[in-house]
């Protein structure tokens, strides 16, 4: 089945300066990419997704790319802002599948004023 | 509005104990997911309907039952609870997996086991 590593563990940036979250999948079919961020005490809250047939895609300060060839995909922010401290999940699915995420362990990301 | 709620968002109950969790979306989506989030955050799916049919139904212990009523509710029962059990349950929904891949998640229901 499929399994989605996901670094650093935790990751402590200055505000104003970028953050860059790596996964990488093991499944060559799967064809979906959501990041998920996650407050305290709530739920995952969907702020990007990529499909398989796309190489990036930008939302503000938010960014995706994906390398198929290699089964990896990254969240890039760029000036990071304290409210973007929390912790950040990458997923991975096969929609075939009854789009089923399998998630990384997550990334806890700290941004300090 | 609250696109996907679950009730309770806390629930203390001792070993041994049966209890449910419940999940209402009105998002007018088909399907909807249980996950389990342990207590290093770490999200696995459980179950997914779709239509009120069960179509995703991972390893997980058959003391767990889900139940769809409707496609806008999806339950979560569990016998004989166990110290093991105890995590942060989201519920979420999402459309026609065939048409839209988002999926929404409800704020959590955290299960403490005594």
């Amino acid at each position: 089945g499929e399994n989605v590593e996901q670094h650093p563990s935790t990751l402590s940036v200055q505000e104003g300066d970028s953050a860059v979250i790596k996964c990488t999948y093991s499944d060559s079919a799967s064809n979906y990419f959501p990041w998920y961020k996650q407050e305290l005490g709530k739920g995952p809250q969907l702020i990007i997704d990529i499909r398989s047939n796309v190489g990036e895609k930008k939302d503000q300060r938010i960014a995706v790319t994906l390398n198929k060839t290699a089964k990896h995909f990254s969240l890039h922010i760029t000036e990071t802002q304290p409210e973007d401290s929390a912790v950040y999940f990458c997923a991975a699915s096969i929609w075939e599948y009854g789009n089923k995420l399998v998630f990384g362990a997550g990334t806890i990301l700290r941004v300090k004023s | 509005d609250t696109a996907v709620s679950q009730t309770p968002k806390y629930l203390v109950t001792q070993m041994g104990n049966d209890k449910s969790i419940k999940c209402e979306q009105n998002l007018g989506h088909d399907t909807m997911y249980w996950y389990k989030q342990d207590s290093k955050k770490f999200l696995k799916i459980m179950f997914s309907y779709n239509n009120k049919e069960l179509i995703i139904n991972e390893t997980v212990p058959n003391r767990f039952s889900p139940k769809s009523p409707d496609k806008a509710h999806l339950n979560l029962h569990i016998n004989s609870l166990e110290l093991g059990d105890s995590a942060v349950y989201f519920c979420a929904s999402s459309q026609d997996p065939q048409v839209q891949y988002e999926q929404y998640f409800g704020p959590g229901t955290r299960l403490t086991v005594t």
